[in-house]
This record gives C-alpha cells, structure tokens and sequence, in this order.
C-alpha cells in the first residue's frame, strides 16, 4: 500500500478539465512540496509539475495546487497526448525517505 | 543536455547479487543528491535509495535496508546500487534520477531492468 493515495483511474474528453489529486499526511505533504510525473507507455517517467511550477517545456494547461495534506494536478484543455499514468511524490519527514502514490492511469476519450 | 544512463541490469538468481551503474552527464554531479526509485512489472514506482552530494548521506526504503547500498564517485560522474539477497520481489526497471534537494526528481534515466528468478 502507497504512503500517497492517487485515484487509480480517470477519464476526460479532449477539451475537458480533468484534476487529480495525491492524499498524504503531516509528515509528507502536509510539510513538503509535491513532484508530479507522467509516464507514457511504462517509459520513463517524466516530470511535469513541481508544486505550482511548471518545468521547462511543459504546456501551461498543466497547474498544480495543495490544500492542507492533499495536491492536485489539474489538467485543463486536456490533449490525446495527455493519456498517461500520473505519479505524485514527497519527503516524507517520518520515513526519512521519498514516497510515491499508486498512480492515477488517465484515458483521453 | 543532461542524461543519466543506467547499466549493470540483467538475470540473477535469488540470493544473488548485483551492481547497477548510473553514469551522469550535463550538470555539476559533486553538487547533486541522485537517487534510485524502481518499477516491478505492472506496478507502481517505488523509492529504493538516495545519497547525498558529497555521499556522507544516504537513506533506504525499508524494503531494501541492509540488502542494498548506494555510492558514488565524484571523479567518475557515476553513482552505484548494489544490491545484495537479492529477491524475486526486487524484479523491475530501476531508474536512476536526480533529487533537487528533496524537493523533486527533475532528470530520470531510463531505467535498467532487474529480474530475479531461479
């Protein structure tokens, strides 16, 4: 069982505004800024949201947020080349170590 | 441009052993922590080890601790996990990536993949 709990699936239609969310704990995202990854395709994983901060080169229809101990991810103007499988991760502060979500696998229909 | 390239991976037996290499190019490694965070098949990813810029630090997922151990060589651009006991449950592409001072993974490599079976 992941430290971080992600929905393990959503859906959207192009154009659509989907948002995902990460649920952790005091120790994690309570204190820490959340990493958000996208994989296509069981590649490798790809950065696409640092916080509220988009990394160099990714679309701004990208926006990340937290309230408390939970972020999201919110995609708006969703993209056939957004289906991917989403990762949220922190330090977690009691572990002393990095924790990940489940994973949310998100299809474009 | 920054890559991270992986290598060392392969077949082993359980209880055996195995090095994996991560060989770093395009940014300062001496001032960057590296980690590595494995993917068994069909799974999730999970945080194996990180080590700290200079390697006075490291930290292990619990799954792992006192099986496996992370190193560098600053004069090599190359950070180590070698991995001891191994288990069938160790199968998976472990990545190598570098942490941004605990706050993100912003560069992966793309992985080296590990399978434990008899």
């Amino acid at each position: 069982q992941s430290a971080l709990t992600q929905e393990a699936s959503l859906s959207g239609t192009v154009g659509q505004k989907v948002t995902l969310s990460c649920t952790g704990n005091g120790n994690n995202i309570g204190r820490f800024s959340v990493g958000w990854y996208q994989q296509i395709s069981r590649g490798a994983p790809k950065p696409v949201m640092f916080g509220d901060s988009l990394p160099s080169g990714i679309p701004d229809r990208f926006s990340g947020s937290k309230s408390g101990t939970t972020a999201f991810l919110t995609i708006s103007g969703l993209q056939p080349e957004d289906e991917a499988d989403y990762y949220c991760s922190t330090w977690d502060a009691s572990l002393s170590g990095w924790v990940f979500g489940g994973g949310t696998r998100l299809t474009v229909l | 441009e920054v890559q991270l390239l992986e290598s060392g991976g392969g077949l082993v037996q359980p209880g055996g052993s195995l090095r994996l290499s991560c060989v770093v190019t395009g940014f300062r490694f001496s001032s960057n922590a590296l980690a590595w965070v494995r993917q068994p098949p069909g799974k999730g990813l999970e945080w194996v080890s990180v080590i700290s810029s200079t390697g006075g630090n490291t930290y292990y997922a619990d799954s792992v601790k006192g099986r496996f151990t992370i190193s560098r060589d600053n004069s090599r651009n190359t950070v180590f996990l070698q991995m001891n006991s191994l288990r069938v449950e160790d199968t998976a592409t472990y990545y190598c990536a570098k942490d941004r001072a605990r706050e993100f993974f912003d560069y992966w490599g793309q992985g080296a993949l590990v399978a434990v079976s008899s």
